[in-house]
């Protein structure tokens, strides 16, 4: 079955610094996401994206937050300034349409401390 | 705002009992679907609904989709220990970005 392949697999990172995690979606798929669970927590929608353009966003997506698909595979979400709060694990997700099977990835675990 | 309310929160049992968990919403959607999450791990599918009245069946689990498509239950037939593990129910929005929108999530642990 395709996969989701998310990298790394853990982020350690100082507060205040920049991290990138990276995701590369399954090759035909059109509509692509980030989520986040904080450890013992629902999770939670960050943003979708679709025709290299963001096309919703959730409240806790600011401006710190970015995402880009630079070179048609890659989908990365990036935290400018990292908060203790941003600590949790972040999925990337994709799907090719409507009702279509959602596909996640196995996450990455960013810690800022 | 689209939310999803699931209960029981957590949920302790004896294998070979039966169980049922409930995912409710005052929203509409076009399609819902459940997962199991293991700890440290990405949420895995297990089924997806999309008719009002659905009902899907995967060996021991039967997902059932309202006719109003607000809400969702998962009945486990004589749970075994291997069903422990977080199940999450996840609406697809109407709004056309197809997002998904989780629920609140049930833990189960199934007792030997």
């Amino acid at each position: 079955e395709p996969e989701v392949t998310q990298t790394p697999s853990h982020q350690v990172t100082q507060m205040g610094q920049e991290v990138i995690l990276r995701c590369v979606p399954i090759s035909n798929h059109l509509y692509f996401y980030w989520y986040r669970q904080i450890l013992g927590q629902k999770v939670e929608f960050l943003v979708s994206f679709y025709n290299n353009e963001i096309s919703e966003k959730s409240e806790i997506f600011d401006d710190q937050f970015s995402v880009e698909r630079p070179d048609g595979s890659n989908f990365t979400l990036k935290i400018r300034s990292t908060k203790l709060e941003d600590s949790a694990m972040y999925f990337c997700a994709s799907i090719r349409g409507m009702g279509e099977k959602l596909f996640f990835g196995s996450g990455t675990q960013l810690s800022v401390l | 705002t689209q939310l999803l309310e699931q209960s029981p929160q957590f949920l302790s049992i004896q294998e070979g009992e039966n169980l049922t968990v409930y995912c409710n919403s005052s929203s509409v959607f076009s399609s819902l679907q459940w997962y199991r999450q293991e700890p440290g791990e990405g949420p895995v599918l297990l089924v997806t609904v999309v008719t009002g009245g659905e009902v899907k069946k995967l060996k021991r689990l039967t997902f059932q989709f309202g006719d109003a498509r607000k809400d969702s239950s998962l009945h486990i037939t004589a749970a075994q220990p291997g069903d422990t593990g977080l199940y999450l129910c996840a609406g697809a929005s109407t709004s056309g970005t197809y997002k998904y929108i989780f629920g609140t999530g049930t833990r189960l642990k199934v007792l030997a």
